[in-house]
């Protein structure tokens, strides 16, 4: 079984620009999280979609936005990069509803220059 | 709200010696709890979790964990560490709201390094 795929790897952007990183869950998964991992914050929740809608969203600004489609991938946006954005976007998909163990792909690397 | 700490940043220990990472939470509700692993450029995966029913949890690559509701503790433990368990270590909780998401509240993270 394929685990959580994130594309692409890495990406350089420049500030001002926007991104749009890709998740496709575990077949089967319904629920896909993200998170950011940096340095000095840590790993911080960014928001859950669960069947195509938004069920939980973490204290981030307006400019971090996501969606999820109805074949569970997912896609996560940031508009108006600035340099505070570097950082590791992991994407973690579940089974089902709450408190299920997430997998988690390897990540998309963000670097902000 | 929920919240979990990692005393340790980081665990020196010699290979084959046993090890102990420390994870302590808070949470005014049913936990559910996780520890993950985390090598270079890689995700996150999970080595264990704690739903409900025994306390001492077994998991992957022969890693243990103790759940003790009264001392509000997690800890992480392995009779013998090998090079190759050198990695990042997570504890995490889950919020519980009755099954309503799947969000986890991270620790810091505790650095494992084994040493030949």
């Amino acid at each position: 079984k394929a685990g959580v795929t994130q594309t692409p790897r890495y990406l350089i952007k420049t500030r001002g620009q926007q991104v749009t990183l890709s998740c496709s869950p575990i077949s089967g998964h319904r629920s896909v999280s993200w998170y950011q991992q940096t340095p000095g914050q840590g790993l911080q929740f960014l928001f859950e979609y669960f069947s195509e809608t938004q069920r939980n969203k973490g204290n981030f600004p307006g400019r971090f936005s996501g969606r999820q489609f109805s074949n569970s991938r997912s896609e996560m946006n940031v508009s108006t990069l600035e340099l505070g954005d570097s950082a590791l976007y992991l994407c973690a998909s579940s089974l089902d509803s709450g408190n299920q163990p997430q997998h988690f792909g390897d990540g998309t690397r963000l670097s902000i220059l | 709200a929920q919240s979990v700490t990692q005393l340790d940043s980081q665990v020196p220990v010699f290979e084959e010696a046993p090890v102990e990472l420390r994870c302590n939470y808070s949470s005014s509700v049913s936990v559910y709890l996780f520890w993950y692993v985390q090598y270079p450029n890689q995700g996150l995966q999970l080595l264990l979790k704690y739903l409900s029913g025994s306390t001492l949890v077994k998991g992957i690559n022969g890693f243990e964990a103790e759940f003790n509701k009264s001392q509000t503790s997690f800890h992480l433990r392995k009779p013998s560490v090998h090079i190759s368990d050198t990695a990042e270590y997570f504890c995490a909780v889950s919020a519980g709201y009755g099954g309503a998401t799947n969000k986890l509240i991270f620790g810091t993270g505790t650095l494992l390094a084994v040493q030949p």
